[in-house]
């Protein structure tokens, strides 16, 4: 297996425009995680699904940021519109009986 | 307060010491503890995993959870410059959901 796939890896963008990161989870895993990391406030979690419906989003700081798994195998998170705070390394995990397996992260940069 | 406490470091060792790393936490409900270990620019990936009080030990690596003082300590014996990165601490109610992440402490393993 691949692992958990991340895209993109990079992303840099203008405050203001829209976000979409991509995560691939691996085969056969039912929960999917979102996580922020940054220096000030370390490893946050975001928002997860458990079999592709959103458990809890109370993580995700604001309405400009949304979340969508629409099948096991897909799930995107969207910041509209992006702002320099939002720079980032976004991590998304997926796990099964409780073991969670990180990608290697998007990092987001917000000019 | 934050619901762990992690001492973010630097921890320079020379090759060959023990490391000692350990997290405190305020919430008596959590039960499953683990620690990560993160590279530069990688995804956290899973070391040790624990439930409830005791020790754990694999390899080099030893864990230990002290419930009734809400400390939680990992030992990594004949350090190596590969064991260089930063070792987070997380924890939850319940195998399935959120974990709380520790800040992590960046260790420095120099030959």
């Amino acid at each position: 297996d691949a692992g958990v796939i991340q895209s993109p890896r990079h992303e840099v963008t203008e405050m203001g425009q829209e976000v979409t990161l991509r995560c691939k989870p691996i085969s056969g895993h039912d929960y999917l995680f979102w996580y922020r990391q940054t220096m000030m406030r370390g490893l946050e979690l975001l928002i997860y699904f458990n079999n592709n419906v959103p458990i809890d989003d109370s993580g995700m700081p604001e309405d400009r940021f949304s979340a969508k798994m629409p099948n096991a195998s897909f799930s995107t998170l969207k910041i509209q519109p992006s702002e320099p705070r939002d720079s980032a390394v976004y991590f998304c995990a997926s796990s099964f009986l409780g073991n969670r397996i990180f990608g290697p992260g998007t990092r987001l940069t917000v000019l | 307060q934050k619901e762990v406490e992690q001492d973010p470091g630097p921890l320079s060792v020379p090759e060959g010491a023990i490391v000692s790393l350990n997290c405190t936490y305020s919430n008596s409900a959590f039960q499953y503890f683990m620690w990560y270990r993160q590279y530069s620019r990688k995804g956290p990936e899973l070391l040790m995993y624990t439930y409830s009080s005791g020790n754990k030990e694999d390899g080099r690596f030893t864990a230990q959870v002290d419930k009734s003082s809400k400390y939680i300590s990992l030992f990594i014996r004949d350090s190596q410059p590969s064991d260089s990165a930063t070792y987070l601490c997380a924890m939850t109610t319940d195998s399935w959901g959120k974990l709380q992440f520790g800040a992590g402490t960046q260790v420095v393993v120099t030959p």
